[in-house]
C-alpha cells in the first residue's frame, strides 16, 4: 500500500527560528509532491508544490525534495507564532489511477 | 476569482438519515474531489470527478456517492448514516492538467 509519513508532533520552535518538516514517501514513482497548511478548524490551503529535485524557495517556505531517499521537507524560515499550524505532505502515485496520497500532518507550535 | 464553496457548514443527522452536501469549484475548474477528514485518520479521499464522470474512486463503501453537473458543481450522498460518518468533509477542485488542490471550508457533519 502506498503510504506517506510524516511524524505527528507536536514539532515546538521559537519564534525566529527554523522549522523543519519532514515526509518520507513510499511510491519510488511518485513525481509531485505538495505542501499544505491547515490551521485548527479550518480546511488545508497550499503552499507549494514541488516536482524536481532540489530546493523550492517561496518567501520563507523552502521545499527540498529528494527522490532517491524518497523524502520531502519543508523549511520555514524566520518562524513566528502564525505559522502554528497541522502541515500536510501529500504525494502524487505514479501510474493511471492518479490521486494524491496524505500524510497525517505534523503539528508546529511556535513559542513567542 | 472566488474560492471553492461548500454547502452547508454544519450539519446534524441522525444515524440512518441520509445527507446530501454540495460543492461548488473555483471558475473554470472542472474536477472535484472530496475528502473526509477525522481527527485518527487524517484526510481521507473519497472520489475525484471530471466533466461529469467519476474518474477515481477511494475505499469507501457504496454508501458513499457522489455525481457531479455540467456546470462542474458537485454532490455527494451519504446513506444510512452511522456515528462513524461524523468528519469533517471537504471539496476541492483543480485546474484541468494539474493536481494542485483547492480546498473549500469544509462541511462539519455531526451524526447522534
Amino acid at each position: 500500500q502506498k503510504e506517506v509519513e510524516q511524524n505527528s508532533g507536536p514539532l515546538s520552535v521559537p519564534e525566529g527560528a527554523i522549522a523543519s518538516l519532514n515526509c518520507t514517501y513510499s511510491d519510488r514513482g511518485s513525481q509531485s509532491f505538495f505542501w499544505y497548511r491547515q490551521y485548527s478548524g479550518k480546511s488545508p490551503e497550499l503552499i507549494m508544490f514541488i516536482y524536481s529535485n532540489g530546493d523550492k524557495e517561496d518567501g520563507r517556505f523552502t521545499a527540498q525534495l529528494n527522490k532517491a531517499s524518497q523524502y520531502v521537507s519543508l523549511l520555514i524560515r524566520d518562524s513566528q507564532p502564525s505559522d502554528s499550524a497541522t502541515y500536510l505532505c501529500a504525494v502524487l502515485n505514479a501510474g493511471n489511477n492518479r490521486k494524491l496520497i496524505w500524510g497525517l500532518g505534523t503539528s508546529l507550535a511556535v513559542n513567542p | 476569482k472566488a474560492g471553492v464553496t461548500q454547502t452547508p457548514r454544519y450539519l446534524i443527522k441522525t444515524r440512518g438519515q441520509q445527507v446530501t452536501l454540495s460543492c461548488s469549484p473555483i471558475s473554470g475548474h472542472r474536477s472535484v474531489s472530496w475528502y473526509q477528514q477525522t481527527p485518527g485518520q487524517g484526510l481521507q479521499f473519497l472520489f475525484e470527478y471530471f466533466s461529469e464522470t467519476q474518474r477515481n474512486k477511494g475505499n469507501f463503501p457504496g454508501r458513499f456517492s457522489g455525481r457531479q453537473f455540467s456546470n462542474s458543481r458537485s454532490e455527494m450522498n451519504v446513506s444510512t448514516l452511522e456515528l462513524g460518518d461524523s468528519a469533517l468533509y471537504l471539496c476541492a477542485s483543480s485546474p484541468t492538467g494539474t493536481e494542485t488542490q483547492y480546498f473549500g471550508p469544509g462541511t462539519r457533519l455531526l451524526v447522534l
